[in-house]
């Protein structure tokens, strides 16, 4: 098993272009989510699923879009990136009630 | 809402001595406690969680946790620290009522020193 694997490693973008990181695990896990680190902040929650078809917000969704149409894949859009949005990502999965296996990250700068 | 405190940004112990990092959560329901490490540039990795049933949990590592229920906190502990266990440590909250959603404490960074 892969796990969960996250493509790009790093990026860089110009304020206002748009990206998609991507997403998918090979667990079966209907569990889904999208975290950002930054530094002094622990991880904050951008979106999740529950669920093929299913998601929600967390804390800090403005400036990101997701969707997930297959159990596997759970891409983040950004829409139109902005500075503030210079953070790590990453995606992880879980099956009900279980702990979470993460991806190895996204680093994005936005300049 | 769900909540996590990690009242420590960082510990420092000396190799073979005992550690604790500590967590207390606010939740609604029952909650779901887990414990995550992450070293430098890498994801997090799962340590250990609580569930149901008996309050010491035992995990990866030599590592377990106390949970307790009155004083709503779930520290992370280990008998003999070794230097290789410096790194970030997370503590995070599931509310099951709440479904897939999740809430991480800001992280304490455990500095073992030899």
């Amino acid at each position: 098993n892969a796990g969960v694997t996250q493509t790009p490693k790093f990026q860089v973008l110009k304020t206002g272009q748009s990206m998609t990181l991507q997403c998918a695990q090979d667990m079966n896990h209907e569990y889904m989510s999208w975290y950002r680190q930054d530094p002094g902040m622990g991880l904050r929650l951008i979106h999740y699923s529950v669920g093929a078809g299913i998601t929600d917000q967390g804390e800090v969704p403005n400036g990101y879009n997701v969707s997930r149409s297959t159990t596997e894949d759970f891409p983040l859009r950004l829409l139109s990136a902005a500075p503030s949005q210079t953070s790590v990502y990453f995606c992880a999965s879980s099956s009900a009630g279980n702990e979470q296996f993460f991806g190895p990250g996204t680093r994005l700068t936005v300049l | 809402a769900q909540s996590v405190a990690q009242p420590e940004d960082q510990v420092n112990v000396a190799e073979g001595n005992p550690l604790t990092v500590k967590c207390t959560y606010s939740v609604s329901g029952n909650p779901y406690l887990f414990w995550y490490v992450q070293y430098p540039n890498r994801g997090l990795q799962f340590l250990l969680k609580y569930i149901t049933g008996d309050n010491l949990v035992k995990g990866s590592y030599g590592f377990e946790a106390e949970f307790n229920k009155s004083q709503t906190s779930f520290h992370l502990k280990k008998p003999s620290a070794l230097v290789s266990d410096s790194a970030l440590y997370f503590c995070a909250v599931r509310d099951p009522a709440r479904g897939g959603k999740s809430t991480f404490g800001d992280g304490t960074t455990l500095t073992v020193k030899p």
